[in-house]
């Protein structure tokens, strides 16, 4: 069974610019989870779809926000691009999104910011 | 969810065994106790997880004490490849789905 994938894998931006970054959940996952991972923060969680619907959001200004299709892939979206959103953003899927679920990481998008 | 606490760093030889210890002293009975770990610039790998027994899967084996404050995780023969950054995560069985990341234990895996 493939796993998460995220694409694409690298990305260059300069700042005030916006960004959209995919994920496709493992087949069967209804639940896909947003992560940003910096030096500084470590890993934070941004937020959380299920059912086309976002289920639980992380304290991330609004700048930050995302989207679940029908068949359960995700994209997140940052819009005016600051300096400090350079980071790894990280997908994770699970089965129904309960806390008892696994979640399952993609490879993850390394956004630098210019 | 707990807080946990881990060493900032270890290393192991190639071939021993790795014990990873993880204190959650504020552990609830409805947490479970979730282990991940990430390769350089990789995504968070799921390990395992338990909520009172010992648990054992291909990868490794989870010790959770009697009173779970605290548990340990053991890779029984550490590679290079398992040089990686390992966490220790408390998970409520209700509530929400997001995972909460500490700084994790640097794991180095010795020649």
């Amino acid at each position: 069974k493939a796993g998460v994938t995220q694409t694409p894998r690298y990305l260059i931006k300069t700042r005030g610019q916006q960004v959209t970054l995919s994920c496709s959940p493992i087949s069967g996952h209804r639940s896909v989870s947003w992560y940003q991972q910096t030096p500084g923060q470590g890993l934070q969680f941004l937020f959380e779809y299920f059912s086309e619907t976002q289920r639980n959001k992380g304290n991330f200004p609004g700048r930050f926000s995302g989207r679940q299709f029908s068949n359960s892939r995700s994209e997140m979206n940052v819009s005016t691009l600051e300096l400090g959103d350079s980071a790894l953003y990280l997908c994770a899927s699970s089965w129904e999104g309960h806390s008892t679920d696994t979640q399952y990481f993609g490879p993850g998008t390394r956004l630098t910011v210019l | 969810d707990a807080k946990t606490t881990q060493p900032t760093s270890m290393d192991c030889a190639e071939g021993r065994a790795a014990n990873l210890p993880c204190n959650h002293s504020t552990i609830s009975g409805n947490e479970y106790v979730y282990w991940y770990r990430q390769i350089h610039s990789q995504g968070p790998q799921y390990i395992i997880h338990g909520l009172k027994n010992n648990e054992t899967n291909e990868m490794a084996s989870l010790i959770i004490t009697e009173d779970r404050k605290s548990s340990t995780l053991i890779l029984p023969h550490a590679t290079l490849r398992d040089t990686a950054v390992y966490y220790c995560i408390v998970r409520a069985q209700t509530g929400a789905n997001n995972l909460f990341f500490g700084t994790g234990t640097r794991l180095t895996v010795i020649p």
